[in-house]
């Protein structure tokens, strides 16, 4: 069974600065998914950013990028320029027939 | 707009009782999901269907219960056999064979009395 863990509970950041969410998972499967996802107060699950595993490049949009490190089996998120609106659960997860998803980490984003 | 519709957004319930949580989905997708949250918690999989009529147990299935009469149509019945019910239930929808990317409901939250 796949498994995915976010070593990180909490995180804050200083607004503008950068910080990096880990995740890791466990699979045997060559030809996946991974997701983070992103839970404000509001709790709507909202998509961040996706990787395809045959993809070598790692996925960036706008201010959001990953490290994917398919041997290691690691899955990065990287915010840059962070904001007050960044401060939400974050969700690693990964997909073959069904979505798993990590513990999440808290992030909070600091004036 | 196109979108998944849980309802109701608050449920109340008293122990004992069997209650049914509602999903609606009008993206076409074939595959739905319901997910289990808890406070300060990540996601765990309840129940998922990828077809009509067909359904596989998730994670955490047992005290639950669905069905899948309709494309669009995923409810989620929370029986009395169900421990501890009291919980944010999310709901999910993807389009098989795409980039995999699950869209999401508002979700409900349930509370047991």
């Amino acid at each position: 069974a796949q498994t995915v863990t976010q070593s990180q509970p909490e995180m804050s950041v200083q607004e503008a600065e950068t910080v990096t969410l880990s995740c890791t998972y466990d699979t045997s499967e060559n030809n996946y998914y991974l997701f983070w996802y992103k839970q404000p107060p509001s709790r709507q699950m909202i998509l961040v950013i996706r990787q395809e595993a045959y993809k070598q490049q790692n996925a960036t949009e706008n201010r959001f990028s990953v490290n994917f490190q398919k041997a290691a089996k690691s899955f990065s998120l990287k915010i840059s320029d962070s904001q007050l609106g960044d401060t939400a659960m974050y969700f690693c997860a990964f997909m073959r027939n069904k979505l798993v998803f990590g513990a999440g980490t808290i992030l909070r984003v600091k004036s | 707009d196109g979108g998944i519709t849980q309802s109701p957004k608050y449920l109340f319930r008293k122990e004992g009782q069997n209650v049914t949580l509602s999903c609606e989905q009008n993206l076409n997708h074939d595959a739905m999901y319901w997910y289990r949250q808890d406070p300060g918690q990540g996601l765990r999989l309840i129940y998922y269907s990828q077809i009509v009529n067909d359904f596989q147990k998730g994670d955490i299935a047992e005290g639950y219960s669905v069905s899948r009469e309709k494309k669009e149509s995923f409810p989620l019945t929370v029986t009395s056999a169900q421990k501890n019910p009291t919980a944010f239930y999310l709901c999910a929808s993807r389009e098989t064979g795409n980039t995999g990317e699950l869209f999401f409901g508002e979700g409900s939250r349930l509370t047991v009395l």
